[in-house]
């Protein structure tokens, strides 16, 4: 069974500076898809970004890219001039190429110093 | 578009009370899922459809029973409520050949 591992219950920032949140995933599938997911209080999940695994190039959203990294099995998420709004729950999420079941870590919360 | 619904937002069962959380989709998804989320614990799958009239198991179904009788309901049902199940619910919904996940906006559940 695939397991999607995040390391940093916690994580602080100031405001405007650039923040890493880490994640790593142990599978043995060679296709498969990673995504980030921002959960607010309001306890909506947002989307933020997503990786196809043959994808080489790292995705990037605005403030939001990511550190690919298929060999090492990582997968961290970087948000740059980081927002009071950016403060939430992180959830790194694994989807496989061959099922639709997409696997979650615990998350890292995030707060947002001014 | 209103995409996943799901209701109701809240509820206070009392133990061994039985009820049945509402989702529904208008995006014409194939896939819906049942996820349970538990402070620290990230989102658990408790079941899964990739269509009408097809539904399985994910990581913890015990106490749970869902139907898919058409593509856009997937109502999950609780019999016998207990403390355990205490939680936050999220209904999710994604097309078969498109990765990103949609989600409601959870139903908070507390078993007394």
């Amino acid at each position: 069974a695939q397991t999607v591992t995040q390391s940093q219950p916690e994580m602080s920032v100031q405001e405007a500076e650039t923040v890493t949140l880490s994640c790593t995933y142990d599978t043995s599938e060679s296709d498969y898809y990673l995504f980030w997911y921002k959960q607010p209080p309001s306890r909506q999940m947002i989307l933020v970004i997503r990786q196809e695994a043959y994808k080489q190039q790292n995705a990037t959203e605005n403030r939001f890219s990511v550190n690919f990294q298929k060999a090492a099995k990582s997968f961290s998420l970087k948000i740059s001039d980081s927002q009071l709004g950016d403060a939430a729950m992180y959830f790194c999420a694994y989807r496989g190429g061959s099922n639709y079941k997409l696997t979650f870590g615990k998350g890292t919360l995030l707060t947002v110093n001014p | 578009n209103a995409g996943v619904t799901q209701t109701p937002k809240f509820r206070i069962l009392k133990i061994g009370q039985s009820m049945t959380l509402q989702c529904t989709q208008d995006m014409n998804h194939n896939y819906m899922y049942w996820y349970r989320q538990d402070p620290g614990m990230g989102l658990k799958l408790i079941y899964y459809s990739v269509g009408a009239g097809i539904t399985d198991k994910g990581e913890v179904p015990n106490g749970y029973n869902v139907s898919r009788s058409t593509t856009e309901d997937f109502p999950l049902r609780l019999e016998l409520a207990a403390p355990s199940q205490t939680s936050v619910y999220f209904c999710a919904s994604s097309y078969a050949d498109n990765t990103e996940a949609f989600f409601g906006q959870g139903t908070r559940l507390t078993v007394v």
